[in-house]
């Protein structure tokens, strides 16, 4: 079947505009995150949802961002007002449970911020 | 918390050859480790897993090891090929059900 997709693949923006990152994960998945992948970095969390329940938000780094899961599928990530530091490989992933299902990754999106 | 960390950012081996690549993590109530390959432009792929009640679990030319007693996680590749080549990191699970991520070794196949 399909795998977790996401749009656009890369996005240049300038300082100061804001972006939407979308994410489709697979069909049936409930659990779905977000990580950022900055050069030479490791992958950092985001934020997490898992079904119908309140989405753990602990990893954003500034209320600039947030996040969005309609009807349990789509997620939208929006980043306002981007900084130069916001540039990194934004990646989705979505899993069937939260902690005992592998997650399966997303080709990532590529936000250059000018 | 956690803290993961790989023991060399780059490797290079002869095609052939077996690879050992090498991840620590600080948190021994760490209870869930997984090893990813990420090819350039990609995403992560998942390749193999291990919970904390083992200690080897072995895969189709691959194999992990676990050793809580050092906290250490390896990834052995055996008879590496030039597709084997990309970034390969260790993800680790503690108890809060955080995934805590290394920053990867970048796999070099010599052909």
């Amino acid at each position: 079947g399909a795998g977790v997709s996401q749009s656009p693949s890369n996005k240049v923006t300038e300082k100061g505009k804001d972006v939407e990152l979308r994410c489709d994960p697979i069909s049936g998945h409930t659990a779905l995150y977000w990580y950022r992948q900055s050069l030479g970095q490791g992958l950092e969390f985001l934020i997490y949802f898992q079904g119908n329940s309140a989405p753990d938000k602990s990893g954003l780094p500034s209320d600039r961002f947030s996040a969005e899961r309609t009807g349990g599928s789509v997620s939208t990530l929006t980043i306002q007002r981007t900084q130069q530091e916001d540039s990194a490989v934004y990646l989705c992933a979505s899993s069937l449970w939260r902690d005992t299902d592998t997650q399966y990754f997303g080709p990532g999106t590529r936000l250059t911020v000018l | 918390g956690e803290s993961v960390g790989l023991h060399l950012p780059t490797l290079s081996v002869q095609e052939g050859d077996n690879s050992i690549i090498n991840c620590a993590y600080s948190n021994s109530a760490s209870d869930y480790f997984i090893w990813y390959k990420q090819e350039s432009g990609k995403g992560p792929q998942f390749i193999i897993d291990i919970r904390s009640n083992m200690d080897k679990r072995q895969g189709q030319r691959v194999t992990v090891l676990l050793n809580k007693t050092v906290k250490h996680l390896s990834l052995q590749i055996a008879a590496t090929q030039p597709g084997d080549s990309a970034v390969y990191f260790c993800a680790v699970k503690n108890t809060g059900n955080q995934f805590y991520f290394g920053t990867g070794t970048s796999l070099t196949v010599i052909p």
